[in-house]
């Protein structure tokens, strides 16, 4: 019952430094997503995968980097990291098919990224 | 131009009154689907309820309904009987097209206080 699971929760780096914040799903779905939140911009979509081996860019790709070479993980990298990419990081998850109800969406607990 | 404009950045009500918390939104594929997140200060989004743009009558979970306005495209959630526990952030989304691989698009989020 574990659904969609992120890791670290919190996080501190130096500009320059890289990273990979890591989604995890149990529910053998195949369209993952990543967003970012920042405060009063809503969440923004990075990057987003539709099934093992194919990712596309969101709205705000740059400085990220994603791959999917398993159903169930798809991580994010941060290969420099700089001040703007301070923000909160979520995950999600929902089945490919057209059963298209609101449930179908689950989020995971996020990752709040410092860049200092 | 915005998908999904919610103006109102911040709402008070008082404990066991209605609220309504403001969404329109904006797309030219007839069919998609609207849908309702809450963010306690924990940070996690928690799913409300959901629209498809094909669905007759307004969606209602619990104190929870949207008020479908297809003509209009306004999605308002209004809650009923506020509780202290409402006191979050929610955000309106969309997702255009019915398939459930398709990316979320978030509006701004809305602020909402509930005192006793």
């Amino acid at each position: 019952n574990a659904g969609v699971t992120q890791t670290p929760k919190f996080q501190v780096l130096k500009t320059g430094q890289s990273m990979t914040l890591q989604c995890a799903q149990d529910m053998n779905h195949e369209y993952m997503s990543w967003y970012r939140q920042d405060p009063g911009m809503g969440l923004r979509l990075i990057h987003y995968s539709v099934g093992a081996g194919i990712t596309d860019q969101g709205e705000v790709p740059n400085g990220y980097n994603v791959s999917r070479s398993t159903t169930e993980d798809f991580p994010l990298r941060l290969l420099s990291a700089a001040p703007s990419q301070t923000s909160v990081y979520f995950c999600a998850s929902s089945p490919g098919d057209r059963v298209a109800r609101g449930y179908g969406y689950t989020f995971g607990s996020g990752t709040r990224l410092t860049v200092v | 131009a915005q998908k999904i404009t919610q103006t109102q950045p911040g709402m008070f009500v008082q404990e066991k009154e209605a609220v309504t918390l403001d969404c329109t939104y904006d797309t030219s594929d007839p069919s998609y689907g609207l849908f309702w997140y809450k963010q306690p200060s924990s940070g996690e989004m928690i799913f409300l309820i959901y629209q498809g743009s094909y669905d007759q009558q307004n969606a209602t979970e619990g104190r929870y309904s949207l008020n479908f306005q297809k003509a209009r495209k306004s999605a308002n959630l209004v809650i009923s009987a506020s509780q202290l526990g409402d006191s979050a952030m929610y955000f309106c989304a969309m997702r255009e097209g019915y398939q459930a691989g398709t990316a979320l698009i978030f509006g701004k989020g809305t602020t909402l206080s509930v005192s006793s």
